[in-house]
């Protein structure tokens, strides 16, 4: 079946770590974005790759790094600066630049410790 | 940036009443799209409408979007108890790249 697989579902940071999370696709679509989402809030856009080796910075990336190496994988970094980190992340692709439908993971919950 | 606004914020009615959800947004747009999701899972897309279209019907969807007063609604008919989640809207700039801003939201509840 194709989708969107982030892992793990539930993260924990302790103070000063990066963490990673985790976004692979088999999908075979172009472009990938990762989201933010607080409690009770909308979406908030991190970071997006429209192609492999090629990201842009959306509305918050301070605190946050990405890669995009190959096609099916786009991780999103957690870095220490990131001084507010505990939210719902959520990665997505999209499906065709005609529709302009986005596929959504299942999420990972970050905590801090 | 935030650019759609959702109203009302939280809305409960009883099982088979319609629900209307309105989303606000201040650019022009090349479409507008609406979501649903699940407590703790990811969103779900439900129906697109395009900048040059006012109506759009999916099953027990109805979504209309009057670009003069940058406004667009979701109607759920005969609600059912499935159908509590929390719903998006979200727009696709026209000058923008290929990336959607999501509204706040509407958190649904729907009573057996």
């Amino acid at each position: 079946d194709g989708g969107i697989t982030q892992s793990p579902k539930y993260l924990f940071r302790k103070e000063g770590q990066n963490v990673t999370l985790s976004c692979e696709q088999n999908l075979n679509h172009d472009a990938m974005y990762w989201y933010r989402q607080d409690p009770g809030q909308g979406l908030r856009l991190i970071y997006y790759s429209q192609i492999v080796n090629d990201f842009q910075k959306g509305d918050i990336a301070e605190g946050y790094s990405v890669s995009r190496e190959k096609k099916e994988s786009f991780p999103l970094t957690v870095t220490s600066a990131q001084k507010n980190p505990t939210a719902f992340y959520l990665c997505a692709t999209l499906s065709d630049r005609g529709s302009g439908k986005l596929f959504f993971g299942s999420g990972t919950q970050l905590s801090v410790l | 940036s935030q650019q759609g606004e959702e109203d009302p914020q939280a809305l409960s009615i009883q099982e088979g009443e319609n629900a209307t959800m309105n989303c606000s947004y201040k650019t022009s747009i090349n479409n507008l799209q609406w979501y649903r999701q699940n407590s703790g899972r990811g969103l779900v897309h439900l129906i697109l409408i395009r900048s040059n279209e006012r109506e759009k019907h999916s099953g027990r969807l109805r979504v209309t979007l009057d670009t003069s007063k940058k406004s667009s609604s979701l109607l759920i008919t005969a609600s059912r108890a499935a159908d509590t989640a929390s719903y998006f809207c979200a727009t696709d700039a026209v000058q923008g790249a290929q990336k959607l801003v999501f509204g706040q939201g509407t958190r649904l509840t729907i009573n057996p």
